[in-house]
């Protein structure tokens, strides 16, 4: 059973619009969440976070959204450039206070001129 | 600083044979993770140390797979009689907490089992 879902394989954006990416998840406890960025042949690195005592977290273009009624959350990217093409992970602690990540199976950002 | 390291980056190894995967973590970093990436998915767990002590392997998906840190710095992953469905992208990623902090990830190792 998978905890952390990412139903959307795919993106394709134009550059300068925005990118939504969706996740939901379906373990009640996860109370907090990250989004990983990972471009080929290269490891996930960490983009954002958010606590489940939020609803919302922003650094420069990218806001993640926190919605625990419905268990989903969503990363906002804008404006979306180029660079921004690459795999994002959404992933959740298995536990409080213990850091074994549980990740999505990834949504592949196009972004296009 | 360096970042954390893997090698190989890639790894061939006939259907039996016997690999051993390592990781350099950042130093200091207490906490050690290992993931294992098939085609198309996100990574997904397969142990975890504190320092020098393996604290969970619930995720080695069997005995086969081997994972030790003596020296609570670099880790090595082995995996005896591979087989084909051992092929993925092997992930390793260290942290400087044992709560829930942002784990840095290595570049993996891509093993292929022919």
């Amino acid at each position: 059973d998978q905890q952390v879902k990412q139903n959307s394989p795919s993106l394709s954006v134009q550059e300068g619009r925005i990118s939504i990416l969706n996740c939901d998840y379906t373990n009640s406890m996860f109370d907090y969440f990250l989004w990983y960025k990972k471009y080929p042949a290269e490891g996930p690195t960490f983009l954002i976070s958010i606590s489940s005592i939020k609803d919302k977290n922003e650094d420069g273009r990218f806001t993640v959204f926190l919605n625990k009624s419905a268990k989903h959350l969503s990363l906002h990217i804008v404006p979306s450039q180029p660079g921004d093409s690459a795999v994002y992970f959404c992933a959740a602690p298995q536990a409080r206070g213990y850091n074994k990540l549980i990740f999505g199976a990834g949504t592949r950002l196009a972004v296009h001129p | 600083g360096a970042g954390v390291s893997q090698s190989p980056r890639y790894k061939v190894a006939k259907r039996g044979q016997d690999v051993a995967l390592r990781c350099d973590p950042i130093s200091g970093h207490v906490s050690l993770f290992w993931y294992q990436q098939a085609l198309g998915q996100g990574p997904e767990f397969l142990t975890y140390f504190q320092n020098e002590a393996q604290l969970d392997k619930s995720g080695l998906p069997s005995d086969r797979f081997f994972a030790e840190r003596p020296e609570g710095s670099v880790s090595t992953l082995k995996i005896q009689r591979t087989q084909q469905e051992d092929s993925a992208v092997y992930l390793c990623a260290s942290s400087n907490s044992v709560s829930t902090d942002t784990q840095y990830f290595g570049p993996g190792t891509r093993l292929t089992v022919l």
